[in-house]
């Protein structure tokens, strides 16, 4: 499985975008991105996915590199509610399972 | 819908006990799957299932068996608990086959053993 790399932790301000890092620096033409994210005391939560185009959704937006070693998700306007550990993980074609890494830990201050 | 539910949502055990983790979900869902995570640590899959009658060893399958009896129903058992099995389970299902899909997780099952 190809791997990413994402820093341990992130802090940010209530109401203020989020911009989390993810390389992938191996990644292969048929992997997708996806995010997931696990708020305390919870099972992980779907966020995003994408193969190569910038993706948005009600919950956040995806943006790919032209070349895919790397990802950003963007949290336009960040809550407190998401403050959470939010993981990168590339899904590769013809599997389902997810194989979960540390993730960053994502810190919102009021 | 309650989506994808675990039970029991506690449970201690003492060494050598056995017990079996129940997940249900009522979305029709073909694909169901056990993960566990210990502290401080990221998900790890135990095993997973394509469909009812089916099962499949994930990454850490030791010590866990698995049945699929019902559509809707993935059960976990342990027939020999260690404490090295103290963790948190997590279940999780989804609809396709394929890596544009998302899972949906449940609510976990924190399991510690004495």
């Amino acid at each position: 499985d190809a791997k990413t790399t994402q820093p341990n932790s992130m802090e940010s301000n209530e109401e203020e975008p989020v911009h989390l890092p993810c390389n992938h620096s191996t990644i292969s033409g048929t992997d997708y991105i996806h995010w997931y994210r696990q708020l305390p005391s919870q099972g992980p939560e779907y966020v995003i996915h994408g193969l190569t185009s910038n993706v948005n959704n009600r919950m956040a937006s995806l943006a790919i590199a032209e070349d895919r070693k790397s990802s950003t998700l963007i949290l336009h306007r960040a809550t407190l509610r998401d403050a959470a550990v939010y993981y990168c993980i590339l899904l590769f074609g013809g599997a389902q399972k997810l194989v979960f890494g540390q993730g960053t830990r994502l810190t919102i201050n009021p | 819908n309650a989506g994808v539910t675990q039970t029991p949502k506690f449970r201690v055990l003492k060494t050598g006990q056995s017990m079996t983790l129940l997940c249900a979900q009522d979305m029709n869902h073909e694909y169901m799957y056990w993960y566990r995570q210990d502290p401080g640590m990221g998900l790890r899959l135990i095993h997973y299932s394509v469909g009812e009658g089916t099962t499949a060893k994930g990454e850490v399958p030791d010590g866990y068996n698995v049945s699929r009896l019902k559509k809707q129903n993935f059960l976990l058992g342990l027939e020999s608990a260690a404490p090295s099995q103290t963790s948190v389970y997590f279940c999780a299902s989804s609809y396709l086959r394929g890596p544009w899909n998302e899972q949906f997780f449940g609510p976990g099952t924190r399991l510690t053993v004495l």
